[in-house]
């Protein structure tokens, strides 16, 4: 089972629908989560972090359940810049260590 | 203020061969981590750098080695190259402080795209 899995999509959606993406994690040691965001040749770029009470960004809502080892983010009203792929990455280390779990991301595409 | 820098964007090696690959770490920064990221997969872990040692590895046998320098800046080695190592090579960097505060977020270089053939 890989630590971090996500459907790969791709999600295809008109501009202005809600999408949401999910992810489940295997190491319930996990301590910290976030979402990255990829666009297409282009290097990862941290997109949000993930807290248990859950957390807005403008038009993005990430959420964390412990108990279900499950992560989601949810994009309202999306725009044609939204499409890229969303990385969902789980951190083991209690320390301030960055050793960084990758899922194999879900893409995204926005259409007119 | 120049981000993470890396060298070269692209290559092409033969089977066997070896492949040296360079980053500089954004301003600041004083850890890099090196990723590995096949077509159609996230990045995957290789190994970390801090004070010019190896803190951290991930599973990827002896033939990825590295090296960083005094000034912070990294080598990642790939020896006796399989087809199988053609991946997108990121470079990443951070600092100890940063991570107290925003734990989790790396920067991220452009990448090395490395061919196998």
């Amino acid at each position: 089972r890989k630590e971090v899995e996500q459907d790969p999509g791709p999600f295809n959606v008109p501009e202005g629908a809600t999408v949401a993406f999910n992810c489940t994690y295997s190491n319930s040691a996990s301590q910290s989560f976030f979402w990255y965001r990829q666009d297409c040749r282009k290097e990862p770029k941290l997109l949000m972090s993930v807290y248990s009470s859950g957390n807005e960004d403008g038009r993005f809502t990430a959420q964390l359940n412990r108990a279900s080892q499950y992560i989601s983010l949810l994009i309202r009203d999306s725009k044609l810049s939204d499409s890229a792929t969303y990385l969902c990455v789980v951190n083991a280390q209690k320390s301030s260590g960055d050793k960084l779990t990758f899922g194999t991301g879900t893409r995204l595409a926005v259409r007119p | 203020d120049a981000g993470v820098t890396q060298s070269p964007t692209h290559l092409i090696k033969t089977r066997g061969q070896q492949v040296t690959l360079r980053c500089s770490p954004k301003s600041g920064h004083d850890t890099v981590s090196w990723y590995q990221q096949a077509l159609g997969q996230g990045p995957q872990f290789i190994f970390q750098y801090y004070e010019e040692e190896e803190r951290q590895r991930g599973n990827f046998p002896d033939r990825f080695s590295g090296h960083q320098f005094p000034n912070y800046s990294s080598e990642l080695n790939v020896n006796a190259l399989l087809l199988g190592d053609s991946a997108l090579y990121l470079c990443a960097s951070s600092s100890i402080e940063l991570q107290l505060l925003v734990p989790g977020e790396l920067f991220f270089g452009e990448g090395s795209r490395l061919t196998v053939l």
